[in-house]
């Protein structure tokens, strides 16, 4: 069964601290990688996708995957309180059109 | 610009009840459409998802079923409804990637 495994957290790190979430996948197959920012009680914004091994910067933003180790994570710089969600991991890929969703890590950026 | 509408935002309805969920998608075509479910504290959990009008593949066998009359349109359904049903509800297209407002529905 193909899994995208999260920590649940609370990740709290203060205002202006990089913030670093990881996850970790299973299917060797899965090709591209989602990040998700989820704020209660609202559905899922996808933040960006990466599916070549390396960094991807956008913004504040950077996605860092290793198909080796089957490792992707997601940097946060200058965290704001604004930040505060919970984040969510996805893989695509490996037969069909469709992702698996991690649980979920919460975010805490403190003042 | 491409953008998706899901209605209701939220719902309660009694045990034993149907229910009738809609997504449409705008400023595309022949989109994928899927159906998430979120239970309270719990990742997304497909649902559903169609490649094409009539064309439906469940991922879950439950007390659920969905349907695509038009393109652009995807309906989730259910017959009568059980206290499991209760979750949070998201419609999305493009292999998931893009997500409606979800509805929140609670069955009592």
């Amino acid at each position: 069964q193909k899994e995208v495994e999260q920590n649940s957290g609370p990740l709290s790190v203060p205002e202006g601290a990089i913030a670093s979430l990881n996850c970790t996948y299973s299917d060797r197959g899965s090709q591209s990688f989602f990040w998700y920012r989820q704020y209660s009680g609202k559905s899922p914004e996808l933040i960006m996708f990466i599916y070549s091994n390396g960094d991807k910067e956008d913004g504040r933003f950077t996605a860092q995957l290793n198909k080796a180790s089957q490792y992707v994570s997601l940097l946060i710089r200058d965290s704001q309180p604004s930040d505060s969600a919970t984040y969510l991991c996805a893989s695509s890929g490996g037969g069909g059109n469709k992702l698996t969703f991690g649980t979920g890590t919460q975010l805490k950026v403190e003042l | 610009s491409q953008t998706i509408h899901q209605w209701p935002a939220t719902l309660v309805q009694p045990v034993g009840s149907p229910l009738s969920l809609e997504c449409t998608v705008e400023g595309t075509s022949n989109p994928n459409l899927y159906w998430y479910r979120q239970a309270a504290g719990r990742g997304l959990q497909l649902l559903f998802y169609s490649v094409g009008i009539g064309q439906i593949s469940s991922e879950v066998p439950q007390n659920l079923s969905a349907s695509r009359p038009q393109d652009r349109q995807f309906i989730l359904s259910s017959k009568k409804l059980l206290l499991s049903d209760s979750g949070f509800y998201l419609c999305a297209w493009s292999e998931g990637a893009f997500f409606g407002q979800g509805t929140r529905l609670t069955v009592v």
